[in-house]
């Protein structure tokens, strides 16, 4: 069985520019998250899909960060404009259930270097 | 509010040497669940362990070993005979009903030959 699938894998741009990344959970898995994890830290969440419908985007800066789910596939995550400040690694998740206890699995992550 | 501890930032240890990684987690929370991941270089964090607050049995898989201890709110992650593929920053998380997972800052762990 395929893991979560992300891509670019490293991504360098100059601030000001957008970015975006891409996520491809594992089969059937309705629940997908992603997550900033900035360096010596551990992950924080920055929005949890349950099929399309995004449940909790607390967490997610608004002014200039957007996700989007549309067929509740897969994910997009996008910065416009980037910031130094945005320079980490962004992991993707998913787990089969939304109640919070399953398992999430994920997936290798896309290192974002903004110069 | 949940919280997780990881105090050892950093673990070095000579290859076959036992070591353990300490977690220490706060939930007001009867009901919750603790999970241990494996992050190697590669990035890709690797789900190890899922327990759930009501199950306090340690349990061993392999080399890998996990002490539940609710009495001192401890979840620690023993590896014996360590081997140099075990080199990786290994986390705890805690999460409870729909809240999101909380993690630990991360111990790496660097096994030498």
């Amino acid at each position: 069985e395929a893991g979560v699938v992300q891509s670019p894998r490293y991504k360098i741009i100059e601030k000001k520019q957008p970015v975006a990344f891409w996520c491809n959970p594992i089969s059937g898995h309705n629940t997908l998250y992603w997550y900033l994890q900035n360096l010596g830290q551990g992950p924080e969440l920055l929005i949890r899909y349950e099929n399309e419908e995004a449940v909790d985007d607390s967490q997610l800066p608004k002014d200039r960060f957007s996700a989007e789910r549309l067929k509740g596939v897969d994910s997009t995550l996008k910065i416009q404009p980037a910031e130094l400040g945005d320079s980490a690694v962004y992991l993707c998740a998913s787990s089969s259930g939304g109640a919070g206890q399953e398992t999430q699995y994920f997936g290798p992550g896309t290192r974002l270097l903004v110069l | 509010a949940q919280k997780v501890t990881q105090a050892q930032t950093e673990i070095s240890v000579v290859e076959k040497e036992d070591v353990t990684l300490d977690c220490v987690y706060e939930t007001r929370d009867t009901t919750y669940y603790l999970f241990w991941y494996k992050q190697p270089p590669s990035g890709e964090l690797v789900f190890l362990i899922r327990r759930n607050s009501f199950d306090e049995q340690n349990e061993i898989s392999g080399r890998y070993s996990w002490n539940f201890q609710k009495s001192t709110s401890s979840f620690n992650f023993t590896i014996t005979a360590s081997q140099v593929v075990d080199s990786a920053v290994y986390f705890c998380a805690l999460i409870r009903g729909f809240q999101k997972l909380v993690f630990g800052t991360g111990t790496r762990l660097l096994v030498s030959p």
